[in-house]
């Protein structure tokens, strides 16, 4: 399996919080990427990195942002989490744009 | 619009009962075609590439074909542990990805 870890992979907040998730891999692919998962639209990307410090937006960015300070590491901050924001959440990672893209096993958010 | 549909939605289908899904793509500049699977509670699993017209994948009972306009995959003789549900993905040349929303397969022992 591809050296994916999200944290945390359980998560229950509040309208209004800011909520941060975190992607750690251990492959030093180049890229790595957010996604949300929700019933009827399959996964969509967030945002995605293309190395430290570059990234740019997908197709569902607003409300999110993200940054990558390290190879390994891609994190996802909700600055004021809503309700629609409630989804599963999944990393992944490719050596090339590409390429296959392996995923994590996702962060269940839960925004009440 | 660029899209990716997969049909069916849902399939249910008897041990040994070989089938087929079906993902059709309408998207411009198509640089490769991807085919995952996803268990209940995990992430999508990395099963197949495709790149061109014509190209064929095999993996155990599992095989992944591509046409202009469409890729399938074919499961001989499934068993129960086949059960899950099946994703594919276009990226095309605007260097992005996009996934259908999955075909969930069920074995029936």
């Amino acid at each position: 399996d591809a050296g994916i870890t999200q944290s945390p992979r359980h998560k229950v907040t509040e309208t209004g919080t800011p909520v941060t998730l975190r992607c750690h891999q251990t492959e030093n692919h180049r890229y790595m990427y957010w996604y949300r998962q929700d019933p009827g639209h399959g996964l969509r990307l967030i945002h995605y990195s293309y190395g430290v410090k570059d990234t740019d937006k997908g197709e569902v960015s607003d409300g999110y942002s993200v940054s990558r300070s390290k190879t390994e590491d891609f994190l996802l901050t909700l600055e004021s989490a809503t309700s629609s924001q409630t989804s599963v959440y999944f990393c992944a990672i490719s050596e090339g744009e590409d390429q296959p893209q392996h995923f994590g096993d996702g962060t269940r958010l839960s925004i009440l | 619009e660029d899209q990716v549909t997969q049909s069916p939605e849902a399939l249910r289908l008897q041990e040994g009962e070989s089938s087929s899904l079906n993902c059709s793509y309408t998207v411009s500049g198509l640089r490769g075609l991807f085919w995952y699977r996803q268990d209940p509670g995990k992430g999508p699993e990395f099963l197949f590439t495709l790149y061109s017209a014509g190209e064929e994948k095999e993996k155990e009972r599992l095989k992944a074909t591509l046409t202009k306009k469409e890729s399938f995959l074919h499961i001989t003789a499934p068993k129960p542990e086949d059960s899950a549900t099946y994703l594919c993905a276009a990226f095309h040349r605007d260097d992005k990805i996009i996934f259908g929303k999955g075909t969930r397969l069920h074995i029936l022992p």
